[in-house]
């Protein structure tokens, strides 16, 4: 099985601050999907941003963005100009064509966002 | 909009109790998936399906059963709540992986289930 490893159970930043949420993966796979979820508190889960493998340049979706490296396995999500609305655990999630129909996800990172 | 609506948010039961938590998906997805999601563990998949009436274990299917009579309608069955099935429980759907195509999956609001 795929594992997807989120190191930073807890992370806070300051209002307006940029963080940087780290996830790496452990696959063999050289097509699939990278995806961070966002899941505010008692609230739905939902994406904040994917990233296809085969594509080389950073996704990115208005203040989020991914810095998305193959070789070392690594695709962290930045957050510019933090929001209160921001406050969330984040989920990093995988998808791979071999194993097409399973979603790999992380432990998650609880975001705290100091006003 | 994709939408997957789950039957309770919030649920209590008596141990030995049998518990239905229902998912449906209005989007004509292959795949639904039931996750449990406890605090510093993420979420672990108990079932998924990806078609009518199939199914495929998960990483924790002791205790639980599914079922799949509709595509659209998805099943999770605790046949004997005990107090350990504590937790919250995430229903998602997807399409079937097409190359090239988004794959995301969409989540339910999640059924937040304690048994006593």
């Amino acid at each position: 099985a795929q594992t997807v490893t989120q190191s930073q159970p807890e992370m806070s930043v300051q209002e307006a601050e940029t963080v940087t949420l780290s996830c790496t993966y452990d696959t063999s796979e050289s097509d699939y999907y990278l995806f961070w979820y966002k899941q505010p508190p008692s609230r739905q889960m939902i994406l904040v941003i994917r990233q296809e493998a085969y594509k080389q340049q950073n996704a990115t979706e208005n203040r989020f963005s991914v810095n998305f490296q193959k070789a070392a396995k690594s695709f962290s999500l930045k957050i510019s100009d933090s929001q209160l609305g921001d406050a969330a655990m984040y989920f990093c999630a995988y998808r791979g064509a071999n194993t097409g129909n399973q979603f790999y996800f992380g432990t998650g990172t609880s975001l705290t966002v100091i006003p | 909009d994709v939408k997957v609506t789950q039957s309770s948010r919030y649920l209590v039961k008596r141990t030995g109790e049998k518990v239905f938590l229902e998912c449906v998906q209005d989007m004509d997805h292959e795949n639904m998936f039931w996750y449990r999601q406890d605090p510093g563990l993420g979420l672990r998949l108990i079932y998924f399906s990806y078609d009518v009436k199939m199914k495929e274990k998960g990483d924790i299917p002791e205790g639980y059963s599914v079922s799949r009579e509709k595509k659209e309608r998805f099943s999770l069955i605790l046949e004997s709540a005990s107090t350990n099935q504590t937790s919250m429980y995430l229903c998602a759907s997807s399409l079937g992986w097409v190359a090239g195509v988004y794959n995301e999956q969409f989540f339910g609001p999640g059924t937040r289930l304690t048994v006593l």
